[in-house]
């Protein structure tokens, strides 16, 4: 059964702290991963990853994929409180989304 | 371009009433997905359309009907509501898929939905 996992859960950093969140992915057919912020409504895109070791980077949001070991991470430095959202990732064949990973950012 | 719309934005339902959750997109996308979003659970897709007249079942399909007559919209009908189907609903769009770069799925800004 195709799925995927973000971690951790939840964050809760200070402004200027540097964050990981993960997604960890198992499929049968893989095309791509997107990568998506929500807010208070609906997710907006990030990234979209389709090959091994080629990051991705917008700002101070950066994000890389490892098809051997199925997973991906996004980056984000120097966090914001503009930075507080729910951090989504999606696998593209099935459309199969993780749990989403919850960031805080205090000031 | 609107991109993907949904009405209504909120709406509150008594156990057993029906109601259409509207969904339009305007970008000529085949693809069009429902999904649910619950406290914990991440999105999970509801039913999928990848064109007039195709509809299959998602991840949690059970007491929703979809239907698709055109390119343009995909209404998800709850026929009986029920408490567990309280929820925020996304409508979701994207390219059928020939080219990778056509992978990114647009979402609709939701519809919330309580079931009492």
């Amino acid at each position: 059964e195709d799925k995927v996992v973000q971690s951790p859960l939840s964050l809760v950093v200070h402004e200027g702290d540097t964050v990981t969140l993960n997604c960890s992915y198992e499929v049968t057919n893989f095309r791509s991963l997107l990568w998506y912020k929500q807010e208070k409504k609906a997710p907006t895109f990030l990234f979209m990853l389709t090959s091994s070791g080629i990051e991705k980077k917008s700002g101070r949001l950066s994000s890389i994929l490892d098809k051997k070991e199925l997973f991906s991470i996004l980056n984000i430095t120097a966090t914001q409180t503009g930075d507080s959202a729910i951090y989504l990732c999606a696998h593209t064949d099935k459309l199969i989304f993780g749990t989403g990973t919850r960031l805080q950012v205090f000031p | 371009n609107a991109g993907v719309t949904q009405t209504p934005k909120f709406h509150i339902l008594k156990t057993g009433q029906s109601m259409t959750l509207q969904c339009a997109q305007d970008m000529n996308h085949g693809y069009l997905s429902w999904y649910r979003q619950d406290p914990g659970m991440g999105l999970r897709r509801i039913h999928y359309s990848v064109a007039a007249g195709i509809t299959d079942k998602g991840e949690v399909p059970d007491g929703y009907n979809v239907s698709r007559s055109n390119t343009e919209d995909f209404p998800l009908r709850l026929e009986s509501a029920a408490p567990s189907q309280t929820s925020v609903y996304f409508c979701a769009s994207r390219y059928n898929i020939s080219e990778r770069w056509k992978d990114t799925q647009y979402f609709g800004p939701g519809t919330r939905l309580t079931v009492l």
